[in-house]
């Protein structure tokens, strides 16, 4: 069974409204938890590292302000799209290392985000 | 350049046939190397990782890396229709997030 969990799979909302996606780990506990963007034909690009307790760590030309990110414990991350627009419709993936080493990374379902 | 190259096909091959997904990189220190399946509309799922140089086989797949040439390889034997899909490779290193290709489109056909 998938070991993380992701939530919608799929939202449609209007423009200048906020959508939050959840991220659970299942079975595991995840410090780290990362997300990623991905669009069509294209691969996946790091977005931001959550951290458990701490602030989230974004890449560059991310805004911080727009995708508000909160690892507020060990099994859940929580990606929030604000004041969303049409083109930040995409799929947006977590993804969480389960085992100690760090190698095993398992990516949650993904959600379908589509800004009418 | 980006860290990793991955040709993005469409590769599209018979039932039966063995199917060879490459990917080279630029970063030698990269210690971990993944190969991922995903389907349409769906998330990635891991197929393999290895964080050596050599061979490492799972049933019909077979991951093979080349440190030494950065070029890291997915084999699949006997594929079969239900392989079709994306195949990602993805790099990284201890703690960090990875760094993937653009993703292989493979389609085999029946």
């Amino acid at each position: 069974g998938a070991v993380v969990s992701q939530h919608p799979s799929r939202v449609i909302c209007k423009s200048g409204t906020s959508v939050k996606i959840e991220c659970r780990s299942l079975d595991f506990q995840a410090t780290t938890m990362f997300w990623y963007r991905q669009f069509p034909k294209q691969s996946l690009m790091l977005m931001a590292t959550s951290n458990e307790g701490s602030k989230a760590t974004y890449e560059q030309g991310v805004e911080k302000d727009k995708f508000l990110i909160n690892h507020a414990s060990l099994t859940l991350s929580t990606l929030t799209v604000t004041s969303a627009h049409p083109e930040d419709s995409s799929f947006y993936i977590c993804s969480a290392y389960r085992d100690s080493l760090n190698t095993e990374a398992f990516f949650g379902q993904g959600t379908r985000l589509t800004v009418v | 350049q980006k860290e990793v190259e991955q040709d993005p096909g469409p590769l599209s091959v018979p039932e039966g046939a063995i199917v060879s997904l490459n990917c080279t990189y630029s970063n030698s220190a990269f210690q971990y190397f993944m190969w991922y399946r995903q389907y349409s509309r769906k998330g990635p799922e891991l197929l393999m990782y290895t964080y050596s140089s050599g061979n490492k086989e799972d049933g019909r797949f077979t991951a093979q890396v080349d440190k030494s040439s950065k070029y890291i390889s997915l084999f699949i034997r006997d594929s079969q229709p239900s392989d079709s899909a994306t195949y990602l490779c993805a790099l990284g290193g201890s703690g960090y997030a990875l760094n993937f290709g653009k993703g292989t489109s493979l389609l085999v056909t029946p």
